[in-house]
């Protein structure tokens, strides 16, 4: 059973937005700002998209971001792309070098 | 530009230990701002932190508890890689293994690099 609760898919057509949500607890979504999110097209290794809730790293498209509030944290992808079409997958620092993640989500591109 | 290449084998017997090792290109082992971590997936267990190694100073390592007990994952700053040993194996290990990077975008949580996998069975 993963440690984050994510919806098991979403999906959206090209243009739209999409948001994916990353439920946690207190000890580690809610009490840390760690949270991250990471894309995995098949037989790739993941990919970070967002770091420290709110990041982008260099390279990563602007039409990617990151939120929280409380225990949620969330992945918001705007004018959705065919190539987006992937597996999402949220983490967080749990604390006591700790580190846990969601269960994933696919990303179906309509 | 980083690049992170594993080596070790794909398949190991029950109870023995299972070895990986992650070259590094790009950056060194040494770093004082990159930690390096072991990651592993299975259809099970899904997304697993393993652990990580890391130098401020002096090395330190961290472990998750699940695997806590029969995990090391040490440096060889002679040839700029870190190494996984995990031991007494079980079916329940079988995954695919990555070695991944943190820490040099100001995050110790964010991988911004990672190893190409490798897929370990455990079986006789």
């Amino acid at each position: 059973q993963p440690a984050l609760t994510q919806p098991a898919s979403v999906s959206g057509s090209p243009g739209q937005s999409i948001t994916i949500s990353c439920t946690g607890t207190r000890s580690d979504v809610g009490g840390h700002n760690y949270v991250s999110w990471y894309q995995q097209h098949p037989g790739k290794a993941p990919k970070l998209m967002i770091y420290d809730v709110t990041y982008r790293p260099s390279g990563v498209s602007n039409r990617f971001s990151g939120s929280k509030s409380g225990n949620m944290a969330s992945l918001t992808i705007s004018g959705l792309q065919a190539e987006d079409e992937a597996d999402y997958y949220c983490s967080s620092y749990r604390g006591v070098s700790t580190l846990v993640f969601g269960g994933g989500t696919k990303l179906t591109v309509l | 530009q980083v690049q992170l290449q594993q080596s070790g084998p794909g398949l190991v017997k029950p109870s023995q230990t299972l070895s990986l090792t992650c070259a590094i290109s790009g950056d060194s082992v040494s770093s004082n701002s990159a930690t390096y971590n072991w990651i592993r997936q299975s259809p099970s267990r899904g997304l697993e932190w393993l652990g990580r190694t890391y130098y401020r100073s002096k090395w330190y390592s961290d472990y998750a508890l699940s695997v806590k007990s029969r995990i090391s994952i040490n440096p060889d700053t002679s040839r700029n890689q870190f190494s996984l040993q995990l031991n007494s194996v079980t079916p329940e290990d079988t995954a695919v293994y990555y070695c991944t990077r943190a820490g040099n975008i100001g995050s110790y949580w964010g991988f911004d690099y990672w190893g190409q996998g490798t897929l370990v069975s455990v079986s006789s």
